[in-house]
Protein backbone atom coordinates (compact mmCIF):
# COMPACT_ATOMS: atom_id res chain seq x y z
CA UNK A 1 0.00 0.00 0.00
CA UNK A 2 0.94 3.33 -1.03
CA UNK A 3 1.41 5.50 2.48
CA UNK A 4 2.85 8.71 3.63
CA UNK A 5 3.42 9.17 7.64
CA UNK A 6 4.77 12.43 8.93
CA UNK A 7 6.47 12.81 12.02
CA UNK A 8 8.60 15.12 14.24
CA UNK A 9 5.81 17.64 14.87
CA UNK A 10 5.51 19.39 18.77
CA UNK A 11 5.82 22.50 20.85
CA UNK A 12 8.64 24.79 19.77
CA UNK A 13 9.31 28.57 20.98
CA UNK A 14 9.29 31.41 18.67
CA UNK A 15 13.08 31.64 16.92
CA UNK A 16 13.43 27.88 17.34
CA UNK A 17 13.73 25.09 15.13
CA UNK A 18 12.16 21.90 14.44
CA UNK A 19 12.80 19.29 11.36
CA UNK A 20 10.11 17.27 10.52
CA UNK A 21 9.89 14.04 8.20
CA UNK A 22 7.95 12.33 5.90
CA UNK A 23 8.46 8.60 5.61
CA UNK A 24 7.13 6.79 2.44
CA UNK A 25 6.03 2.99 1.80
CA UNK A 26 4.97 1.28 -1.19
CA UNK A 27 6.71 3.19 -3.57
CA UNK A 28 10.55 4.90 -3.57
CA UNK A 29 10.35 8.25 -2.69
CA UNK A 30 12.92 9.86 -4.85
CA UNK A 31 11.00 8.77 -8.02
CA UNK A 32 8.39 11.32 -7.41
CA UNK A 33 7.88 14.80 -6.28
CA UNK A 34 7.01 15.45 -3.05
CA UNK A 35 5.87 18.82 -1.27
CA UNK A 36 4.71 19.39 1.97
CA UNK A 37 1.45 21.58 3.04
CA UNK A 38 0.44 23.07 5.85
CA UNK A 39 -3.06 24.52 7.40
CA UNK A 40 -3.02 26.66 10.20
CA UNK A 41 -5.92 26.20 12.98
CA UNK A 42 -8.99 27.04 11.28
CA UNK A 43 -7.36 28.05 7.72
CA UNK A 44 -7.22 26.46 4.41
CA UNK A 45 -4.36 24.87 3.04
CA UNK A 46 -1.41 26.51 2.28
CA UNK A 47 1.08 24.74 0.09
CA UNK A 48 4.87 25.21 1.93
CA UNK A 49 7.22 23.49 -0.87
CA UNK A 50 8.54 20.93 -3.26
CA UNK A 51 11.47 18.84 -4.00
CA UNK A 52 11.80 17.01 -7.74
CA UNK A 53 13.21 13.79 -8.47
CA UNK A 54 16.20 15.62 -9.53
CA UNK A 55 16.63 17.23 -6.46
CA UNK A 56 15.54 20.53 -7.68
CA UNK A 57 13.72 22.18 -4.44
CA UNK A 58 10.54 25.23 -4.05
CA UNK A 59 9.39 27.06 -1.70
CA UNK A 60 6.46 29.64 -0.77
CA UNK A 61 8.18 32.85 -0.17
CA UNK A 62 6.66 33.30 3.53
CA UNK A 63 9.30 30.06 4.53
CA UNK A 64 12.42 31.25 2.06
CA UNK A 65 15.46 31.29 3.85
CA UNK A 66 14.18 29.51 6.85
CA UNK A 67 12.87 26.47 5.61
CA UNK A 68 15.04 24.00 3.74
CA UNK A 69 14.35 20.11 2.23
CA UNK A 70 16.64 16.99 2.54
CA UNK A 71 16.24 13.93 0.89
CA UNK A 72 17.18 10.60 3.05
CA UNK A 73 17.35 7.89 0.31
CA UNK A 74 18.28 5.68 2.23
CA UNK A 75 15.08 5.80 4.77
CA UNK A 76 12.88 6.36 2.05
CA UNK A 77 12.40 9.52 3.50
CA UNK A 78 12.01 13.61 3.13
CA UNK A 79 12.88 15.67 6.12
CA UNK A 80 11.62 19.67 5.99
CA UNK A 81 14.26 21.46 8.59
CA UNK A 82 12.08 24.79 9.88
CA UNK A 83 14.41 27.30 11.92
CA UNK A 84 13.32 31.32 12.81
CA UNK A 85 9.97 29.80 13.32
CA UNK A 86 7.02 32.78 14.40
CA UNK A 87 3.45 31.76 15.87
CA UNK A 88 2.70 32.30 11.94
CA UNK A 89 4.08 28.91 11.22
CA UNK A 90 1.82 26.96 13.43
CA UNK A 91 -0.39 24.66 11.90
CA UNK A 92 -0.86 21.14 10.62
CA UNK A 93 2.24 20.11 8.42
CA UNK A 94 1.43 17.71 5.37
CA UNK A 95 3.48 15.70 2.56
CA UNK A 96 1.91 14.54 -0.27
CA UNK A 97 3.41 12.60 -3.54
CA UNK A 98 3.33 14.62 -6.25
CA UNK A 99 1.81 13.03 -9.56
CA UNK A 100 1.72 13.32 -13.16
CA UNK A 101 3.90 16.37 -14.77
CA UNK A 102 5.50 18.56 -12.12
CA UNK A 103 3.07 20.71 -10.42
CA UNK A 104 0.51 18.45 -11.05
CA UNK A 105 -1.81 16.71 -8.44
CA UNK A 106 -1.33 15.13 -4.78
CA UNK A 107 -2.23 11.80 -4.06
CA UNK A 108 -1.50 10.28 -1.65
CA UNK A 109 -1.35 12.68 1.57
CA UNK A 110 -0.16 11.75 4.78
CA UNK A 111 -2.27 12.50 7.96
CA UNK A 112 0.04 15.09 9.09
CA UNK A 113 1.77 16.38 12.07
CA UNK A 114 1.07 19.05 14.02
CA UNK A 115 3.47 21.99 14.61
CA UNK A 116 2.88 24.62 17.80
CA UNK A 117 5.29 27.91 18.00
CA UNK A 118 4.71 29.45 21.47
CA UNK A 119 6.17 30.35 24.44
CA UNK B 1 0.77 34.81 -4.59
CA UNK B 2 -2.54 35.24 -4.07
CA UNK B 3 -5.12 32.11 -2.70
CA UNK B 4 -7.66 30.99 -5.20
CA UNK B 5 -11.26 32.24 -4.69
CA UNK B 6 -13.99 29.81 -2.97
CA UNK B 7 -17.21 30.65 -1.46
CA UNK B 8 -16.75 29.71 2.13
CA UNK B 9 -19.79 27.51 2.40
CA UNK B 10 -22.11 25.87 -0.24
CA UNK B 11 -25.08 23.67 0.89
CA UNK B 12 -27.62 21.33 -0.70
CA UNK B 13 -30.55 18.52 -0.49
CA UNK B 14 -29.85 14.98 -0.40
CA UNK B 15 -30.13 14.25 -4.00
CA UNK B 16 -29.25 17.73 -5.42
CA UNK B 17 -26.28 19.22 -7.31
CA UNK B 18 -24.46 21.34 -5.90
CA UNK B 19 -21.45 23.60 -7.63
CA UNK B 20 -18.27 25.01 -6.12
CA UNK B 21 -16.65 27.76 -7.80
CA UNK B 22 -12.58 28.87 -7.71
CA UNK B 23 -11.45 32.01 -9.37
CA UNK B 24 -7.98 33.06 -10.09
CA UNK B 25 -6.10 34.71 -12.59
CA UNK B 26 -4.06 34.88 -15.89
CA UNK B 27 -1.10 33.46 -13.73
CA UNK B 28 -2.59 30.08 -12.23
CA UNK B 29 -6.02 28.76 -13.48
CA UNK B 30 -6.24 30.81 -16.80
CA UNK B 31 -3.26 29.65 -18.18
CA UNK B 32 -2.36 26.35 -16.56
CA UNK B 33 -4.87 22.82 -16.70
CA UNK B 34 -2.75 21.78 -13.72
CA UNK B 35 -5.95 22.26 -11.61
CA UNK B 36 -7.16 19.47 -8.89
CA UNK B 37 -9.35 19.33 -6.20
CA UNK B 38 -9.41 17.68 -2.59
CA UNK B 39 -11.84 16.86 -0.20
CA UNK B 40 -10.40 16.76 3.48
CA UNK B 41 -12.33 15.65 6.53
CA UNK B 42 -10.64 17.17 9.96
CA UNK B 43 -7.96 14.85 11.37
CA UNK B 44 -7.82 13.12 8.06
CA UNK B 45 -5.96 13.51 5.28
CA UNK B 46 -7.03 15.61 2.50
CA UNK B 47 -8.00 12.42 -0.65
CA UNK B 48 -7.78 13.93 -4.54
CA UNK B 49 -10.57 14.21 -5.79
CA UNK B 50 -10.26 15.58 -9.62
CA UNK B 51 -7.08 16.37 -11.45
CA UNK B 52 -6.30 18.47 -14.81
CA UNK B 53 -9.49 20.32 -14.50
CA UNK B 54 -11.55 17.57 -14.96
CA UNK B 55 -10.07 13.94 -14.38
CA UNK B 56 -10.94 11.41 -12.23
CA UNK B 57 -8.72 9.07 -10.04
CA UNK B 58 -9.42 5.68 -10.27
CA UNK B 59 -12.07 4.93 -7.17
CA UNK B 60 -13.72 8.16 -6.87
CA UNK B 61 -17.22 8.24 -7.00
CA UNK B 62 -18.88 9.97 -10.80
CA UNK B 63 -20.60 12.26 -8.76
CA UNK B 64 -17.50 14.32 -8.66
CA UNK B 65 -16.52 15.92 -11.51
CA UNK B 66 -15.03 19.36 -12.63
CA UNK B 67 -14.61 21.69 -15.71
CA UNK B 68 -12.96 24.78 -16.39
CA UNK B 69 -13.38 28.57 -18.48
CA UNK B 70 -11.49 31.41 -18.33
CA UNK B 71 -9.65 31.67 -15.11
CA UNK B 72 -12.56 30.07 -12.92
CA UNK B 73 -12.58 26.06 -12.12
CA UNK B 74 -15.80 24.81 -10.90
CA UNK B 75 -16.81 21.16 -8.71
CA UNK B 76 -19.70 19.71 -9.46
CA UNK B 77 -20.86 17.03 -7.09
CA UNK B 78 -24.36 15.71 -7.94
CA UNK B 79 -26.58 13.07 -6.27
CA UNK B 80 -25.60 14.98 -3.02
CA UNK B 81 -25.01 12.14 -0.01
CA UNK B 82 -24.37 13.18 3.52
CA UNK B 83 -21.04 11.49 3.34
CA UNK B 84 -20.31 14.14 1.44
CA UNK B 85 -19.87 16.94 3.71
CA UNK B 86 -16.62 18.20 4.40
CA UNK B 87 -14.08 20.98 3.34
CA UNK B 88 -13.72 21.37 -0.17
CA UNK B 89 -10.12 22.92 -1.97
CA UNK B 90 -9.23 23.68 -5.42
CA UNK B 91 -5.33 23.82 -6.50
CA UNK B 92 -3.57 25.29 -9.23
CA UNK B 93 -0.17 25.88 -10.48
CA UNK B 94 1.28 29.23 -10.80
CA UNK B 95 3.98 29.05 -13.14
CA UNK B 96 5.33 32.77 -12.55
CA UNK B 97 5.99 31.79 -8.61
CA UNK B 98 6.70 28.22 -9.42
CA UNK B 99 4.30 27.00 -6.65
CA UNK B 100 1.13 25.70 -6.19
CA UNK B 101 -1.85 28.05 -4.79
CA UNK B 102 -5.14 26.85 -3.09
CA UNK B 103 -8.32 27.82 -2.71
CA UNK B 104 -9.79 29.29 0.65
CA UNK B 105 -11.81 25.78 1.15
CA UNK B 106 -15.29 25.47 0.60
CA UNK B 107 -17.56 24.15 3.27
CA UNK B 108 -20.04 21.45 2.06
CA UNK B 109 -23.17 21.03 3.88
CA UNK B 110 -26.12 17.98 3.37
CA UNK B 111 -29.64 19.36 4.84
Amino acid sequence: EVQLVESGGGLVQPGGSLTLSCAASGFILSNYDVHWVRQAPGKGLEWVSRIGTSGDKYYQASVKGRFSLSRDEAKNSLHLHMSSLTPDDTAVYFCARGGGSSWNWLDPWGQGTLVTVAS
Amino acid sequence: QSALTQPASVSGSPGQSITISCTGSRSDIGTYVLVSWYQHHPGKAPKLLIYEVSKRPSGVSTRFSGSKSGNTASLTISGLQSEDEGDYYCCSYAGSSNSMVFGGGTKVTVL
